[in-house]
């Protein structure tokens, strides 16, 4: 049973759109949410976190939201670029077990010139 | 700084042999984590060092798997006998502090034929 879902697979969008994807969680107990971004033949990289405690958390062109009523988690990324193209995976934790994430299967973003 | 390094990049065994993979952290960082990510699933938490001693071992498999972190440096995941499920990547990952985003090195890919 998946605790975090990621449901659209693959994502595309024009350079210089906004990318949007989301990921939906379904354990209450998660205070802790992280998106990473991985190229082929390479480990995540980590992009940007948010706490439970906030709902905003912005870095340069990403923005990560934070729907706690909804469990719901967005990654925005404005404006794309062709380099923004990889897979994004979400993940998330609780307090008792920080170094156990519990991750999507990914979305695949395509950035076209 | 060096990051995190993981060996061999690719395994092709039989099934019933033996693997060995190793994982060096980035200096200096006390956690390590082992994961892995079946084809077409999600990332998923084996285990946590802290220094030489397990964490937490909840996502470890089965008794085929054995991990160590000897001297608290770097560690090796055996798999003994492997099986054709075993297949998949292998991704390390380490943290100086168990709250700190995780960095991932870049994986090992073992076929299991």
């Amino acid at each position: 049973d998946q605790q975090v879902k990621q449901n659209s697979p693959s994502l595309s969008v024009q350079e210089g759109r906004i990318s949007i994807l989301n990921c939906d969680y379904t354990n209450s107990m998660f205070d802790y949410f992280l998106w990473y971004k991985k190229y082929p033949a390479e480990g995540p990289t980590f992009l940007i976190s948010i706490s439970s405690i906030k709902d905003k958390n912005e870095d340069g062109r990403f923005t990560v939201f934070l729907n706690k009523s909804a469990k719901h988690l967005s990654l925005h990324i404005v404006p794309s670029q062709p380099g923004d193209s990889a897979v994004y995976f979400c993940a998330a934790s609780d307090r008792g077990s920080q170094g156990n994430l519990i991750f999507g299967k990914g979305t695949k973003l395509s950035v076209k010139p | 700084e060096a990051g995190v390094t993981q060996f061999p990049s690719h395994s092709v065994i039989e099934k019933g042999q033996t693997v060995t993979l190793r994982c060096d952290p980035i200096s200096g960082h006390d956690n390590l984590y082992w994961y892995r990510r079946v084809m077409g699933k999600e990332i998923k938490f084996l285990l946590h060092f802290v220094k030489e001693s397990k964490q937490d071992e909840s996502g470890m498999p089965n008794n085929r798997f054995l991990a160590e972190r000897t001297g608290g440096t770097y560690s090796t995941l055996k798999v003994q006998p492997a099986e054709l499920e075993d297949s998949g990547v292998y991704f390390c990952a380490s943290s100086a502090l168990v709250a700190s985003p995780l960095h991932f090195g870049n994986g090992t890919r073992l076929t299991v034929t």
